[in-house]
């Protein structure tokens, strides 16, 4: 079993929906918690990371970790075709820990 | 300013040869990692440098190999060549080893295929 998993997908859904992208990991030591996105033929970008628990919000973007489940989220409201992309999720135990990756989420966003 | 830059971005090779890949960190950034990427596997760790000194290594075979230059330009070498070597590798710069995981920066990769 991977430390990581991500649905790989493809998740298809209309514009304007709310996306919700997720992740599991069996790792409690986990406390970086990471989601990248990555157009096609391009390298990851960071888009938002959380430490630990909780909830953060950037824009049309909120990540969510829940320690307890070992599961965590990231919601894309008011979806754009501009959004289609493959979502990367990925955790490390600390700043100098490597980290650990899900295999990513294809997201297609439909006009 | 420059984001990470990797030469070549496309590469063709056949099994038993080797390679060499190129990355250029961006200006100012010290900390330099390898990574590879395939459909299904999500980002496995090759290594990771700074300041010319290897910091750490992944599960990868001893035909995967790095360095780091002092200007911070790093190159990755993959010998004798397997077709399970067909993949994209990135590289990503932070200024430092501790911001890798929150500030780093990816490049667009060199996808390589081995025939």
């Amino acid at each position: 079993q991977k430390e990581v998993e991500q649905d790989p997908g493809p998740l298809s859904v209309p514009e304007g929906a709310i996306v919700s992208l997720n992740c599991t990991y069996s790792n409690s030591a986990f406390q970086y918690f990471m989601w990248y996105r990555q157009y096609s033929r391009k390298g990851p970008e960071l888009l938002m990371y959380t430490y630990s628990s909780g909830n953060k919000e950037d824009g049309r973007f909120t990540a969510q970790v829940d320690k307890s489940s070992k599961y965590i989220s990231l919601f894309i409201r008011d979806s754009q075709p501009s959004d289609s992309a493959t979502y990367l999720c990925a955790m490390s135990a600390g700043s100098n820990y490597q980290l650990i990756w899900g295999a990513g989420t294809k997201l297609i966003i439909k006009p | 300013k420059a984001g990470v830059t990797q030469t070549p971005r496309y590469l063709i090779k056949t099994r038993g040869q080797q390679v060499t890949l190129s990355c250029s960190p961006i200006s100012g950034h010290r900390s330099v990692s390898w990574y590879q990427q395939t459909p299904g596997q999500g980002l496995q760790f090759l290594f990771e440098y700074f300041s010319e000194t290897q910091r750490n290594k992944g599960n990868f075979p001893g035909r995967f190999s790095g360095r780091q230059f002092s200007n911070s330009r790093s190159e990755m070498n993959v010998s004798t060549l397997e077709l399970g070597d067909s993949a994209l590798y990135l590289c990503a710069s932070s200024f430092s080893p501790g911001q890798m995981n929150t500030e780093a920066f990816f490049g667009q990769g060199t996808r390589l295929t081995v025939v």
